[in-house]
């Protein structure tokens, strides 16, 4: 399957610091990348759906001004915490569209472990 | 309503038996679905990707799609512990998941 990388795999700061994540697909383009995240034992929860080139679009209850997205080129996604709250902890999920003729496939990325003390 | 749903709880199987993990979904027009095994404290992995009506085999995992009944199904032959996961099924273009299928196969 395609590769998709995220980094840091691991990352623990203080409240009220900035972390920003990235989200590279290694092997393909990727128009679409997603950022989900993940409580224990819940759920993928969809944050924000990034398009390369233009704004991401974020779903219901998220805040855009918290949770800042970058797609800046057809491998490269980031997002940035801003202002992360211990709350903000979290398990942090990319994955990367791969389009083909006939279908799409997304991979994962092996996600971001975040704690905020 | 959710366009896939897996309504079946955790499954628990022995190691060497057949584990059968379901889906139904809403949408007419898919196409094509995809199955991910998420260990836990990992990410999703893609396992599975059926396209067309019918089965695909790989290894001890078949994919069963049925477009008339509007399921996709998974079996897993000789479960082994390893399986031991949840499993999502999705379909191309739609980026939510549902809460999956938590498999246990004991030893």
């Amino acid at each position: 399957g395609a590769v998709v990388s995220q980094h840091p795999s691991r990352v623990i700061c203080k409240s009220g610091t900035s972390v920003k994540i990235e989200c590279r697909s290694l092997d393909f383009q990727a128009t679409t990348m997603f950022w989900y995240r993940q409580f224990p034992k819940k759920s993928l929860m969809l944050m924000a759906t990034s398009n390369e080139g233009s704004k991401a679009t974020y779903e219901q209850g998220v805040e855009k001004d918290k949770f800042l997205i970058n797609h800046a080129s057809l491998t490269l996604s980031t997002l940035t915490v801003t202002s992360a709250h211990p709350e903000d902890s979290s398990f942090y999920i990319c994955s990367a569209t791969r389009t083909s003729v006939s279908y799409n496939e997304q991979f994962f990325g092996p996600g971001t472990r975040l704690t905020v003390l | 309503q959710k366009e896939v749903e897996q309504n079946s709880g955790p499954l628990s199987v022995p190691e060497g038996a057949i584990a059968s993990l379901n889906c139904t979904y809403s949408d007419r027009g898919s196409q094509s679905f995809f199955w991910y095994r998420q260990y836990s404290g990992k990410s999703p992995e893609l396992i599975m990707s059926i396209y067309s009506n019918g089965d695909k085999e790989d290894g001890r995992f078949t994919a069963q799609l049925n477009k008339a009944s509007q399921y996709v199904s998974l079996l897993i032959r000789d479960s082994q512990p390893s399986d031991s996961a949840t499993y999502l099924c999705a379909s191309p273009g739609k980026s939510t998941f549902g809460d999956g299928t938590t498999l246990t196969v004991k030893p």
